[in-house]
């Protein structure tokens, strides 16, 4: 149990469907984040929220929208994906936004796997 | 630009020897390092951080190596069990709000 937990596990959808990733944590942190874990690549930042709040975009395509309600649950909504999206797609939180450092750690969920057919 | 790899991307040890993962940064700036270990269908999960004013931390079996000079960090792993075998990452911060990943050693561990 990591404090994040992310919903669902496993997705299969077309490239037509909508759908979304649910992400909540209960660490009483204040900045929630999405990465996306590609096979043979590094971990790449796609959204950062603080306070409910995003602070970053790292030029995501706008077929994936995120949505932040509140400071515990953090939504990543799916539109006419490509297959070349199909991977990880991590959720995670931090104390507080800004830079990482010690006290304010970044902890991920288990992980959305997402496949495009 | 910046960017943060490991020297190997797999790493075979025996049931109970040490094992050493090491990674280069080459942005001199970064102040902050964090390893994470991710087994098998898993997230990242949080093993050891280390400050830039640092040159060695301490964990439960493991150690954490940062030298600054020549901008390598390493993870050491005491009496490896086959439960460490994993993706071992290091990610830097110091140039912005985001963690910036290494590619990942795969740990394999015989008994």
């Amino acid at each position: 149990e990591t404090g994040v937990t992310q919903t669902p596990r496993h997705l299969v959808m077309g490239m037509t469907n909508k759908k979304s990733l649910k992400c909540e944590q209960h660490l009483g942190h204040n900045a929630m984040y999405w990465y996306k874990q590609s096979a043979k690549k590094p971990l790449e930042l796609m959204f950062v929220y603080n306070f409910k709040e995003q602070t970053e975009n790292n030029s995501v395509p706008s077929r994936f929208s995120p949505e932040c309600p509140n400071s515990s649950h953090l939504f990543l909504h799916l539109h006419t994906l490509q297959p070349e999206d199909s991977a990880l797609y991590l959720c995670a939180s931090s104390q507080r936004g800004g830079m990482p450092n010690s006290g304010n750690t970044i902890y991920f969920g288990e992980g959305s796997w997402l496949t495009v057919v | 630009g910046e960017s943060v790899g490991l020297h190997l991307p797999t790493l075979s040890v025996q049931e109970g020897d040490n094992s050493i993962i090491n990674c280069a940064y080459s942005n001199s700036a970064s102040d902050y390092f964090i390893w994470y270990k991710q087994e098998s269908g898993k997230g990242p999960q949080f093993i050891i951080d280390i400050r830039s004013n640092m040159d060695k931390r301490q964990g439960q079996r493991v150690t954490v190596l940062l030298n600054k000079t020549v901008k390598h960090l390493s993870l050491q792993i005491a009496a490896t069990q086959p439960g460490d075998s994993a993706v071992y990452f290091c990610a830097e911060s110091g140039a912005g709000t985001a963690l910036i990943f290494g590619k990942g050693t795969t740990l394999s561990v015989s008994s």
